[in-house]
C-alpha cells in the first residue's frame, strides 16, 4: 500500500481563489510529521508547511493552510486567493520511522500539479 | 549560507560508466539524503546519512553507493550506470531526524544515461 496518496494528479484554479490539494497517508506509528513541498517549474524544492502528529491545532503559513484530519489519516493543503506564481506541482510527505528501519525517513506523495487560471 | 549545493547540474553518461554527483551543506546538519525523481513517481530515498560514519539504504539503492566522510559533505556514487537511472537527483539535509525537521533541498542534477 502507498504511504503517501494524492488522488489528484492535475488540478486547474481560477486566480484569487482558494484551491484545496488532497493528500491521505498510512502509517501505524503514533509520532510522525507531515510536510508541504512546493515545486515549480524550475525545479527546486520549496518547503511550504509541516504538520505534526501530536499537534491538535491546523498548522497555517501565510496563505498555505493545512487542514489535518488525523482519525482519517488526511492532511489536505489549503492555498487560499491563488496567484499565478502558485501554479507549480504539490507533493506531500510524510517523515516516520519505518517498520526495520534504522532512522526516520521522508516519503513522498506522487504530487498534484496545479495551474492558475488568469 | 549557501545551504545545499549539488554539482554538476547536468550530466550525460553512457551505459556503464561510473561517476560521482557531489553534495554539499554548510548548515552543520546532521541528516542528509539522496533522493531520485522520476516523472509520476514522486521523489524517492536512495540512501541517508544520520551523521559522520553512518549511512543506510532507502527505498531504492540499488546501482548507487555513499559515504560521509565529513558532516558537510554526501556523495553519491553510480557504480555502473544504467539506463534505469535516468532521473533528477536530489540532495537534502535537515538538523536531525525528528519528525519535525524540514528537509533542505539541492538544486538537484539531472542525469541522462544513453
Amino acid at each position: 500500500a502507498q504511504k503517501i496518496t494524492q488522488t489528484q494528479p492535475g488540478m486547474f484554479v481560477q486566480e484569487k481563489e482558494a484551491v484545496t490539494l488532497d493528500c491521505t497517508y498510512d502509517t501505524s506509528d503514533q509520532s510522525y510529521g507531515l510536510f508541504w513541498y512546493k515545486q515549480p517549474s524550475s525545479g527546486e524544492m520549496i518547503f511550504l508547511i509541516y504538520q505534526g502528529s501530536y499537534d491538535e491545532q491546523n498548522a497555517t503559513e501565510g496563505r498555505y493552510s493545512l487542514n489535518f484530519q488525523k482519525a482519517r489519516k488526511s492532511a489536505n493543503l489549503v492555498i487560499s486567493a491563488s496567484q499565478l506564481g502558485d501554479s507549480a506541482m504539490y507533493f506531500c510527505a510524510m517523515r516516520e520511522l519505518p517498520s526495520g528501519a534504522g532512522s526516520y525517513q521522508l516519503t513522498f506523495g506522487k504530487g498534484t500539479k496545479l495551474s492558475v487560471i488568469p | 549560507n549557501a545551504g545545499v549545493t549539488q554539482t554538476p547540474k547536468f550530466q550525460v553518461l553512457k551505459t556503464g560508466q561510473s561517476m560521482t554527483l557531489q553534495c554539499a551543506q554548510d548548515m552543520n546538519h546532521e541528516y542528509m539524503s539522496w533522493y531520485r525523481q522520476d516523472p509520476g513517481m514522486g521523489l524517492r530515498l536512495i540512501h541517508y546519512s544520520v551523521g559522520a560514519g553512518i549511512t543506510d539504504q532507502g527505498e531504492v539503492p540499488n546501482g548507487y553507493n555513499v559515504s560521509r566522510s565529513t558532516t558537510e559533505d554526501f556523495p553519491l556514487r553510480l557504480l555502473s550506470a544504467a539506463p534505469s537511472q535516468t532521473s533528477v537527483y536530489f540532495c537534502a539535509s535537515s538538523w536531525g531526524q525528528s519528525t519535525s525537521y524540514e528537509q533542505y533541498f539541492g538544486p538537484g542534477t539531472r542525469l541522462t544515461v544513453t
